[in-house]
């Protein structure tokens, strides 16, 4: 059962541009949701996270929008550069982390 | 800087073969967890931890065993490994099962 759907499954955008990755969940109970970020041979890393108690989480160039009577979260990458080629997966969690399928983002030069 | 590390990177066998994944972290972590990613299908749980000797199965434990003698070590077993089990294995620990997880590196594993 596939509880936290993400979208798109790969995306690729010119150097500068605006990534944007779109995740929706099921369960209204969860309370965590995270961003890991992987690069090709390492481990996903956390990258930025949300609490559903604010609609907007911003470190940096990285923007988590969240929606909770939509139940729906984005992820958006401002100024995106080459080093952000990587797959990104959302995640959503109460009690035990529920992960997104992944998107790999092609940043282009 | 916390750390997770996997014994190896990759890892070929074959059919049949008993296969050991072996976990270690060093931040004291009472939770720790195994995934398989596979192209399109993002991380699935194998079996997760949380403490010493406790495990619970995750989304896709057959075919898996897991063992945790010490709490910085989480083993995943394969008991008789086989073609669908090539994939990417990913150890995770954290310090609850709903916060930040911490990956190590992965192993990628092919059964022939």
């Amino acid at each position: 059962q596939q509880q936290v759907k993400q979208s798109p499954q790969s995306l690729i955008v010119q150097k500068g541009g605006i990534s944007i990755i779109n995740c929706a969940y099921e369960n209204t109970a969860f309370d965590y949701f995270p961003w890991y970020q992987q690069f090709p041979g390492k481990g996903p890393a956390l990258l930025i996270a949300i609490r559903p108690d604010v609609s907007e989480k911003k470190e940096g160039r990285f923007t988590i929008s969240f929606n909770k009577s939509a139940k729906q979260f984005s992820l958006h990458i401002m100024d995106s550069q080459p080093g952000d080629s990587a797959t990104y997966f959302c995640a959503a969690s109460k009690g035990d982390m529920r992960f997104g399928a992944g998107t790999r983002l092609t940043v282009k030069p | 800087d916390v750390k997770v590390t996997q014994s190896s990177r990759y890892l070929v066998k074959r059919t049949g073969e008993k296969v050991f994944l072996e976990c270690v972290q060093d931040m004291d972590h009472e939770n720790m967890f195994w995934y398989r990613q596979d192209p399109g299908l993002g991380l699935r749980l194998i079996y997760f931890s949380y403490d010493v000797k406790m495990k619970e199965k995750g989304d896709i434990p057959e075919g898996y065993s897991v063992s945790r003698e010490k709490k910085e070590r989480f083993s995943l077993i394969l008991e008789s490994a086989s073609t669908n089990q090539t994939s990417m294995y990913l150890c995770a620990s954290s310090t609850t099962p709903w916060d930040t997880q911490y990956f190590g590196p992965g192993t990628r594993l092919t059964v022939l």
